[in-house]
């Protein structure tokens, strides 16, 4: 089976803060995305990776960078988290083209006070 | 950029009857469209999928239409159940070299009354 995997499944953190969400695959797929969760706006696309050290932004990257320095390891970083940051982060991957099926972790649910 | 919209943000049944949920995409170029089942405090697990040279697909009690043309496709759960109860998500690719990207929909939250 496939497993993504997020080390930090709740956090806590206070206004200013750097912030480092990480997760791992165990696939070796090439593609690896941070998507974020919130009510009644779906899953939106903070930032993809589809190499090693390769980074593309999504759709929200504003407040967010990544980091890919090994193939199976993609972290979201938030430099100065802020309290509009709270909400859940999915990570995922995927083989490399399009229209491969997309594997999410279980999701790290941060919160920022 | 893909625009994805789905239809309705919630819906509740008994259990036994049908369910649909559609969507809408703007990119005439998508040609992957998944659905996603997310159970609480989970995250999402794909159910099912459709490619765009198909027009049905079916897998036990569920299926999912496209329709190219209008750039709509819908997700229909048949004679459901308790467990069923979850949040669905629809998506779409971009098409070309877009590394796999899917742009969601909203999520519907479906619930299925005993």
């Amino acid at each position: 089976d496939v497993k993504v995997t997020q080390s930090s499944r709740y956090l806590v953190k206070r206004t200013g803060e750097k912030v480092f969400l990480e997760c791992v695959q165990d696939m070796d797929h090439e593609n690896m995305f941070w998507y974020r969760q919130d009510p009644g706006l779906g899953l939106r696309l903070i930032y993809f990776s589809y190499d090693v050290k390769m980074k593309e932004k999504g759709d929200i990257p504003e407040g967010y960078s990544v980091s890919r320095e090994k193939k199976e390891r993609f972290s979201l970083i938030l430099e100065s988290a802020s309290t509009n940051q709270t909400s859940m982060y999915l990570c995922a991957s995927s083989y490399t083209y399009s229209g491969n099926t997309i594997y999410f972790g279980e999701g790290s649910w941060l919160t920022v006070v | 950029g893909e625009n994805v919209e789905q239809h309705p943000s919630t819906l509740s049944v008994q259990e036994g009857d049908s369910a649909v949920i559609k969507c809408t995409y703007s990119d005439s170029a998508s040609n992957y469209f998944p659905w996603y089942k997310q159970e609480l405090g989970k995250g999402p697990q794909l159910i099912i999928d459709i490619r765009s040279n198909v027009g049905e697909k079916k897998d036990q009690r569920i299926a999912v239409t496209l329709n190219k043309t209008a750039k709509h496709f819908s997700l229909h759960i048949t004679e459901t159940q308790p467990e069923d109860s979850a949040v669905y998500f629809c998506a779409a690719n971009a098409g070309g070299t877009s590394y796999g990207k899917l742009t969601f929909g909203q999520g519907t939250i479906l619930t299925v009354h005993p």
